[in-house]
């Protein structure tokens, strides 16, 4: 079975300052690993993936991931947070077996960001 | 750029009466996708959806659960005689099929917010 434990679920930040979300994952296959951000009252939106390509992921808005399988580990970051990143995020893995590739999630990371 | 869109955006309803939630995927994609948090939780897979049939369901998609693909262009998740504890935000989500470039992301539509009172 697939699980992800996201260690912190609530993250403070000063605007300017770098931003450090971590995620670790458990899975029986190599998985294929995304970060999501939700904003209030707002869908899902990806920020990025990793699907056993480069070991470092850039997303949208800044924001990137390392895939680390010896630690199983894909933590998010930011070098410089902004007010509009604050959101809950979400990192997911994906389970390939059988094609359906349903995601699992973690229970998310609420990150406020402050001037 | 395409996006899935979900309808209707908020819906309460009696418990015990029959919802339709309406998602329509991105139109070039084949996998579709329901998933369901609960206030306050974490998201959940509810089932998916591949060649007009289920190829996949969690414990959570019990038999008050269905899905269907009516039209060829909308994905309607019903839940037949809602409980309180159906009360959640819907997502629908849809993916392409497994050839080419970026075929592991679901996307996702904006949700719909079920309230059974």
């Amino acid at each position: 079975a697939q699980s992800v434990t996201q260690l912190d679920s609530h993250v403070s930040v000063s605007e300017g300052t770098p931003v450090l979300l971590r995620c670790n994952y458990s899975s029986s296959y190599s998985p294929s690993l995304f970060w999501y951000v939700q904003h209030p009252n707002k869908g899902l939106q990806l920020l990025l993936k990793y699907t056993s390509a480069a070991t470092l992921v850039k997303g949208i808005n800044g924001f990137e991931a390392e895939f680390k399988k010896s630690e199983t580990s894909f933590h998010l970051t930011k070098p410089s947070a902004h007010m509009s990143d604050a959101a809950e995020y979400f990192c997911v893995v994906s389970d390939r077996r059988g094609g359906g590739n349903k995601l699992t999630f973690g229970t998310g990371t609420q990150l406020k960001v402050e001037l | 750029e395409p996006e899935v869109t979900q309808t209707p955006s908020h819906q309460v309803t009696q418990m015990g009466q029959e919802v339709i939630l309406r998602c329509v995927p991105i139109s070039n994609h084949l996998y579709f996708y329901w998933y369901r948090q609960i206030l306050g939780q974490k998201v959940e897979f509810l089932v998916s959806f591949y060649n007009n049939e289920i190829s996949e369901k969690s414990e959570i998609f019990d038999d008050q659960f269905s899905v269907e693909r009516p039209d060829g262009s909308n994905f309607t998740l019903k839940i037949r005689s809602t409980k309180l504890e159906d009360s959640a935000m819907y997502f629908c989500a849809s993916r392409k099929r497994d050839l080419g470039k970026d075929t592991d992301t679901q996307y996702f539509g904006p949700g719909t917010r079920l309230t059974v009172l």
